[in-house]
């Protein structure tokens, strides 16, 4: 049973243009949401991340937005730029990953077009 | 400041050996988890260690195994290997392990089992 789903496998969009990606889950005792980047033969890069106790989280192009009503969140990169094509991971966990355990999306591949 | 290293980068072995994975954390960071990638299982925890004692472990078999030493320093051991466990192997550690610290990744040990 998957508890944290990226249901879109691919993303493409236009150098400029504004990425969404998103991510749902099933388990309402998550309280720690957060997005990585991985590039191919490279680990996972942490890009940002969300508290349980806010709706939004900002920090330069990328901003994560969370609907705990809805058990989702997004990412959004504006404007986006081809170095941002990669692969980005949606994370989640409980009591704020302090057990050091992240449950991870299989992933959305992000296209940028120049 | 140094990143997550994991030694080696690639590992090539045979069925029924064993094999030692090292993961040196960030300098100053104390917790150190494990995690297996596979393209069809997606990301999936090991096992989380902090101060040298294992705090959580994830669902894999007792073949999986961990430590952590007094430097923060880190090993995984995985015993009679199967062609199943062909896989990235990524070590992540934070600080102290606490509530909301995202983890850094180091870029993963590619292990692969003929």
């Amino acid at each position: 049973d998957q508890q944290v789903k990226q249901n879109s496998p691919s993303l493409s969009v236009q150098e400029g243009r504004i990425s969404i990606l998103n991510c749902d889950y099933t388990n309402s005792m998550f309280d720690y949401f957060l997005w990585y980047k991985k590039y191919p033969a490279e680990g996972p890069t942490f890009l940002i991340s969300i508290s349980s106790i806010k709706d939004k989280n900002e920090d330069g192009r990328f901003t994560v937005f969370l609907n705990k009503s809805a058990k989702h969140l997004s990412l959004h990169i504006v404007p986006s730029q081809p170095g941002d094509s990669a692969v980005y991971f949606c994370a989640a966990s409980v009591n704020g990953g302090s057990q050091g355990n992240l449950i991870f999306g299989k992933g959305t591949k992000l296209s940028v077009k120049p | 400041k140094a990143g997550v290293t994991q030694t080696p980068r690639y590992l090539i072995k045979t069925r029924g050996q064993q094999v030692t994975l090292s993961c040196s954390p960030i300098s100053g960071h104390r917790s150190v988890s494990w995690y297996q990638q596979t393209p069809g299982q997606g990301l999936q925890f090991l096992f989380e260690y902090f101060s040298e004692t294992q705090r959580n472990k994830g669902n894999f078999p007792g073949r999986f195994s961990g430590r952590q030493f007094s430097n923060s320093r880190s090993e995984m051991n995985v015993s009679t290997l199967e062609l199943g466990d062909s896989a990235l192997y990524l070590c992540a550690s934070s600080p102290r392990g606490g509530s909301n610290q995202p983890q850094h990744f180091g870029d993963g040990t590619r292990l692969s089992i003929l």
